[in-house]
């Protein structure tokens, strides 16, 4: 079975920290991915990595940033927490460069900033 | 600019009858449509795709459509079970997109015993 792991399932922070985020993978994907969820937006894409160190900015990159140093390791960063970055985070990996696959998710943690 | 859309937030059904999900696309570059499942607290879980060359996928009790003309594809879910009871998602990725995948707003069905 695939699996994808992060490292909490639940935080709460103050404003102003900075937060991390961790997801490994064991299934020896190219790609991984950082999603945020948001009730009536869905899953929007903050950043995805294609190959260890490479790392592309999604649609709502701002306030974040990602480290890819090792294959089956992805890391979300949020410089500085707000308050408008209480959402659950949602990490996936998925396996070749031409997208005709599916993502495997992790079950996500639900931050939150005070 | 929402390239994907769900335009119905929830739908409810009664066990053993048919639910049907919408999807509609703006961008003529995806050609790879999947359906993910949702519970709460949970991440998703892929359900079934269809690819821009076939116009119909079925997997059990789930079977996606997809009319390219149209930009529309749906899920439609015979028959339904209250464990079927989540939020689903529509996602679609085009070409050399690594897998990257842009996603609907989701629609929660509840099915009703």
């Amino acid at each position: 079975d695939v699996k994808v792991t992060q490292s909490s399932r639940y935080l709460v922070k103050r404003t102003g920290e900075k937060v991390f985020l961790e997801c490994v993978q064991d299934m020896d994907h190219e790609n991984m991915f950082w999603y945020r969820q948001d009730p009536g937006l869905g899953l929007r894409l903050i950043y995805f990595s294609y190959d260890v160190k490479m790392k592309e900015k999604g649609d709502i990159p701002e306030g974040y940033s990602v480290s890819r140093e090792k294959k089956e390791r992805f890391s979300l960063i949020l410089e500085s927490a707000s308050t408008n970055q209480t959402s659950m985070y949602l990490c996936a990996s998925s396996h070749g460069y031409r997208g005709y696959t599916e993502a495997f998710f992790g079950q996500g943690t639900r931050l939150t900033v005070v | 600019d929402q390239q994907v859309k769900q335009n119905s937030p929830s739908l409810s059904v009664q066990e053993g009858r048919i639910s049907i999900l919408n999807c509609d696309y703006t961008n003529s570059m995806f050609d790879y449509f999947l359906w993910y499942k949702k519970y709460p607290a949970e991440g998703p879980t892929f359900l079934i795709s269809i690819s821009s060359i076939k116009d119909k996928n079925e997997d059990g009790r789930f079977t996606v459509f997809l009319n390219k003309s149209a930009k529309h594809l749906s899920l439609h879910i015979v028959p339904s079970q209250p464990g079927d009871s989540a939020v689903y998602f529509c996602a679609a990725s085009g070409g050399t997109s690594y897998g990257k995948l842009t996603f609907g707003q989701g629609t929660i069905l509840t099915v009703h015993p």
